[in-house]
């Protein structure tokens, strides 16, 4: 069975801190890794991850991707309250449709 | 704002009753999928639609059905509730069933069941 694990489940750091948020993934014939930044309700996209090894940057936030670990990073420097969130990593893997399963997300509390 | 709708915002059901939920998708996206998120967990895939048809399903008993319209439009239908089907109903639009291209989620429907 398809599996995404993340870790950790819920951080609290300060304004200004830089953050990893690790995702690890099992999967039968991987397609894609997804990150989500979910505020209140509806997830949004951050980046999309096929191949290993190269990095997705935007502005403060990046990810890379190691598909030989099965794992993922999303980085998140000089961290602002507004990054306080739940952040998802999804995997698409082998069923037909976007079957995406998704970890529990990792809860970010960003203090002033 | 994702330009994806949905409706009701909360509901409140009880046991073994129906329920039928609601999406507008953005225009020109002719693929939906929905998804339940329980409390303090991720997303689970129930199922898409592409061009009204189903086009891949999650691990959802059939009592959990929809239907897609040629307006965007889409339903979520849950028969015979359960204590366990309370969460947050989701629904993503994308302009294709692949995954290259973007989902965007609405707001979500808040269900609860007593």
């Amino acid at each position: 069975e398809d599996k995404v694990v993340q870790s950790p489940l819920s951080l609290v750091v300060h304004e200004g801190d830089t953050v990893t948020l690790n995702c690890s993934y099992e999967v039968t014939n991987f397609r894609s890794l997804l990150w989500y930044k979910q505020e209140k309700k509806a997830p949004t996209f951050l980046f999309m991850l096929t191949s290993s090894g190269i990095e997705k940057k935007s502005g403060r936030l990046s990810s890379i991707l190691d598909k030989k670990e099965l794992f993922s990073i999303l980085n998140i420097t000089a961290t602002q309250t507004g990054d306080s969130a739940v952040y998802l990593c999804a995997v698409e893997g082998d069923n037909y449709g976007q079957n995406f399963v998704f970890g529990p997300g990792t809860r970010l509390s960003v203090l002033p | 704002e994702t330009g994806v709708t949905q409706s009701p915002t909360h509901l409140i059901k009880t046991r073994g009753q129906q329920v039928t939920l609601r999406c507008s998708s953005q225009s020109g996206h002719n693929t939906v999928s929905w998804y339940q998120q329980a409390l303090g967990q991720g997303p689970q895939f129930i199922f898409q639609y592409y061009r009204e048809e189903e086009n891949g399903r999650g691990n959802f008993p059939p009592r959990f059905s929809g239907l897609q319209f040629p307006n965007y439009s889409s339903e979520l239908n849950v028969n015979a509730l359960e204590l366990d089907d309370s969460a947050l109903y989701l629904c993503a639009s994308s302009s294709g069933p692949s995954s290259y291209n973007e989902q965007f989620f609405g707001p979500g429907t808040r269900l609860t069941v007593l």
